[in-house]
């Protein structure tokens, strides 16, 4: 099973901040990660697949990087609706996904 | 839109059974990997099953195989599971989603979810 990690496990921003989430696989995945976007008792939302690939309807603010094990996802100027966790999910082989990370106010 | 709804969620006794349901609209199922993802309360995301468009093939997570038994019917839209000899930590919201294009294993859309609480 490849391991997902994430870090920070809370990252406090203030509104117009940027924000930078990172994500880590225990052995090589290519650029076969996503991320998504929860709310409290919302389901997931699909924000980036292939790493850095925008799901349809998602804004620019939110922009993926990285390849093989180190990932990053960056959200620019925060807005009050982007306060929620985030996930990381490889699918290089059976789907995994990390603990994720809360952001905050 | 695309929208997937859940149902049959509920409350049961540990050893017992329970089948969800998860209905499409707004696009051809019969067209996708169709998958079940849980979580339990204040927990994170894990995958439980996946199956192909036709339904041909089915893949589990180790901790649901030879319990859990994914399936569908594309005539009704709608992709079930099965879930027997249920155990405390089976309880968790369970979402339906649709796999990416051809398969890729990235989920979107969500349903918002069905919950199960496996408790005596």
């Amino acid at each position: 099973e490849i391991v997902m990690t994430q870090s920070p496990a809370t990252l406090s921003v203030s509104p117009g901040g940027r924000a930078t989430l990172s994500c880590r696989a225990s052995q090589s995945i290519s650029s076969n990660l996503a991320w998504y976007q929860q709310k409290p008792d919302q389901a997931p939302r699909l924000l980036i697949y292939d790493a850095s690939t925008r799901a349809t309807g998602i804004p620019a603010r939110f922009s993926g990087s990285g390849s093989g094990t180190e990932f990053t996802l960056t959200i620019g100027s925060l807005q009050s609706e982007d306060f929620a966790v985030y996930y990381c999910q490889q699918y290089n082989n059976w789907p995994t996904f990390g603990p994720g990370t809360k952001v905050e106010i | 839109q695309v929208q997937l709804v859940e149902s049959g969620g509920g409350l049961v006794k540990p050893g017992g059974s329970l089948r969800l349901s998860c209905v499409g609209s707004g696009f051809t199922l019969g067209d996708y990997f169709m998958s079940w993802i849980r979580q339990a309360p204040g927990k994170g995301l894990e995958w439980v099953s996946y199956i192909t468009s036709s339904g041909s093939s089915a893949f589990y997570t180790d901790s649901v195989k030879g319990r859990f038994t994914i399936s569908r019917d594309n005539a009704k839209n709608s992709l079930y599971l099965q879930m027997n000899s249920l155990r405390a930590e089976d309880g968790a919201v369970y979402f339906c989603a649709r796999l990416g294009p051809g398969g890729t294993r990235w989920f979107h859309p969500w349903g918002q979810g069905t919950l199960v609480t496996v408790s005596s």
